[in-house]
């Protein structure tokens, strides 16, 4: 069985200050994990994605994550928030094997940036 | 541009209605979702479709049909439906297997009256 868990449902933070967003996964398989982020009334816009190769990956906007298999996290930072980082993000894992996949989301961490 | 693009990006619809979701994908990809997002509620996965065979369906009800007439359209038929039923319709797409991510468009906001 696989299953995400987001730690926060909300975390606010000031305009400046780093972000860290938490995640833990439990897989029976090597998953990949994916960060994906929604402003209103958007779809989900992919963040960056770990497929078992480097565990400190990089993504777009300035967010990173660093997979720890020892403590089966996936957390997500950012060295200084931005208002425009202000929106929901969703921790995802997914594996495949013999010919079926199951991909699993978080609930979500809605992040409020203060100016 | 996301490379998936969804249709109409608003609906209303009364209960009495037939209206359908169109999701279009132009990105080789061999899979495609739908996923339902309520207020405050986890995201929903309903169906999934692998070479436009239906692959995974999450006990949805009838009043919602699926349609994949090829591996770049998706559509989801509606009618009959509830006010409970008012969500963001999120479609996606990826390669079946292996590990790439899932490709989203911007989503159809439903609203039913």
């Amino acid at each position: 069985a696989q299953s995400v868990t987001q730690l926060d449902s909300h975390v606010s933070v000031s305009e400046g200050t780093p972000v860290l967003l938490r995640c833990n996964y439990s897989s029976s398989y090597s998953p990949s994990l994916f960060w994906y982020v929604q402003h209103p009334n958007k779809g989900l816009q992919l963040l960056l994605k770990y497929t078992s190769a480097a565990t400190l990956v990089k993504g777009i906007n300035g967010f990173e994550a660093e997979f720890k298999k020892s403590e089966t996290s996936f957390h997500l930072t950012k060295p200084s928030a931005h208002m425009s980082d202000a929106a929901e993000y969703f921790c995802v894992v997914r594996w495949s094997s013999g010919g079926y996949q199951k991909v699993t989301f978080g609930t979500g961490t809605k992040l409020q940036v203060i100016p | 541009e996301t490379g998936v693009t969804q249709t109409p990006r608003h609906l209303v619809m009364g209960m009495t209605n037939k209206k359908s979701l169109k999701c279009e994908q132009h990105l080789g990809h061999n899979a495609m979702y739908w996923y339902k997002q309520s207020a405050k509620k986890p995201l929903e996965l309903m169906f999934v479709y692998s070479l436009e065979e239906r692959v995974e369906n999450n006990s949805v009800p009838s009043r919602f049909s699926p349609e994949c007439p090829n591996s770049s359209h998706l559509f989801l038929h509606l009618h009959t439906l509830q006010p409970e039923d008012s969500a963001l319709y999120l479609c996606a797409s990826s390669q079946y297997l292996g590990n790439s991510p899932l490709h989203f468009g911007n989503g159809t906001r439903l609203t039913v009256t």
